[in-house]
């Protein structure tokens, strides 16, 4: 069974600081990780996706991605109040579009 | 782009009734449709997945005759719960996919269901 694991937290950060966010998957032959935010009552919203070794930035956002390690993170820097929230990692295999879910880490940033 | 409704946001409905919620891409075709369901303080359960034109395939542990989904068209899939109970209160979110080679999924504000 196809596994995406996250610490639940909540991680705690002061407002401005990096927010670091892990994620490790069970299967070595997932292809696309993305990282969705959820506000508490709300519905997921797409921050980014990954599907390269390395490093992608948006903005503010930083994906990190290790095939080899099996892992993906998302950093946050800056941090600010608006960002606390739960923040999903997904995995798609490559074949079909079904993803599997991590249960989210919940991020709280203090002011 | 991308934008993915719900409707209705929620609803409240006796035991024993059946409701329909609809999901809508509007600015683009969607191949594939999920459904999911979130209880409190928990993550993402995906129910079904949704093909225009083909029967939808559900997860284990899923009743496919008590959760009725329909895929009519490209931008429009529809969930009914059918004999609602009040274990059936849940929030339900859809999710669209264009289908491009990363399968990102762009998901809709979620229907908020209550069965008294």
């Amino acid at each position: 069974q196809k596994e995406v694991e996250q610490n639940s937290g909540p991680l705690s950060v002061p407002e401005g600081a990096i927010a670091s966010l892990n994620c490790t998957y069970s299967d070595r032959g997932s292809q696309s990780f993305f990282w969705y935010r959820q506000y508490s009552g709300k519905s997921p919203e797409l921050i980014m996706f990954i599907y390269s070794n390395g490093d992608k930035e948006d903005g503010r956002f930083t994906a990190q991605l290790n095939k080899a390690s099996q892992y993906v993170s998302l950093l946050i820097r800056d941090s600010q109040p608006s960002d606390s929230a739960t923040y999903l990692c997904a995995v798609n295999d490559g074949g079909y579009q079904k993803v599997t879910f991590g249960t989210g880490t919940k991020l709280q940033v203090i002011p | 782009g991308a934008v993915v409704s719900q409707h209705p946001s929620w609803v409240i409905c006796k035991s024993g009734t059946s409701v329909k919620i609809e999901c809508r891409s509007l600015d683009f075709q969607a191949t594939t449709m999920f459904w999911y369901r979130q209880f409190p303080k928990q993550s993402l359960m995906l129910m079904a997945t949704s093909n225009e034109g083909s029967k939808a395939t559900y997860e284990q542990g899923v009743e496919k005759d008590k959760f009725l989904i329909n895929h009519a068209s490209l931008t429009l899939s529809t969930l009914t719960v059918t004999s609602a109970h009040p274990e059936d209160s849940s929030f339900y979110i859809c999710s669209a996919s264009v289908g491009l080679s990363h399968h990102e999924q762009f998901f809709g504000p979620g229907t908020r269901l209550t069965v008294l």
